[in-house]
């Protein structure tokens, strides 16, 4: 059960806009804690997307942004390609944990 | 440009202890920290402990806390994990990281099996 709660999977056709949810709690990202998002295609290391909420990692595209409210973060992927089919997590701190923490991940199909 | 480059995969029986490497290159080593984040299969990412090259200082997630060490060589520009008493739940590819807040580069990927 992981402290970060993300849907396991969403699906989209090529050219729609899909956001991915990430729950957290008063002690994470309810805390202000910043959040980060990771892509990462099966089988190779995950790839950093948006770091500090909203700030695009070298190279993303801007198709990708990020946002928070409350207790929860979310990632927008926008014009969907064929290419964004992977696995999405969250990631911040957790004070009550002293440690990083990660959502259990959210497998994208593009349709 | 920035490496990250791990050993190569493992296979441990249960009871025993492993070691993954993890050699940067590209960047000051003693300028980031050096995370350790595990993946079993089909599963999601699991973040183990953090180490700050420079000092050495080490921060463990609690559930690995009394079977986990994290060090470095800096001459070698190399970080370490260990991990004791494996058990078959511990199959998993072993990741490392650089950075603090968030982790900007990631290494290849360690898979260590334990099976008896």
């Amino acid at each position: 059960q992981s402290v970060l709660t993300q849907p396991p999977s969403m699906s989209g056709a090529p050219g729609q806009r899909v956001t991915i949810s990430c729950t957290g709690q008063s002690s994470n990202i309810g805390a202000g804690y910043e959040v980060q998002w990771y892509q990462q295609i099966p089988g190779i290391a995950p790839k950093l997307l948006i770091y500090e909420n909203k700030k695009r990692a070298s190279g993303v595209p801007d198709r990708f942004s990020g946002a928070t409210s409350g207790t929860s973060a979310s990632l927008a992927i926008a014009g969907l390609q064929a290419e964004d089919e992977a696995d999405y997590y969250c990631q911040s701190f957790d004070s009550s944990l002293s440690g990083r923490v990660f959502g259990g991940g959210t497998k994208l199909t593009v349709l | 440009q920035v490496q990250l480059v791990q050993s190569g995969a493992e296979v441990k029986r249960p009871g025993a202890s492993v070691r993954v490497s993890c050699k940067a290159s590209g960047y000051t080593f003693t300028n980031q920290d050096i995370n350790w984040v595990r993946q079993a299969p089909g599963q999601g990412l699991e973040w183990m402990g953090w180490m700050n090259p420079n000092s050495g200082n080490t921060g463990y997630a609690s559930k690995f806390r009394d079977r986990v060490t994290m060090t470095r060589d800096t001459s070698m520009t190399t970080a370490y994990l260990d991990l004791s008493s494996l058990r078959s739940e511990d199959t998993a590819v072993y990741y490392c990281a650089r950075g603090l807040h968030y982790f900007d580069f990631w290494g290849q990927g360690t898979l260590v099996t334990v099976s008896s």
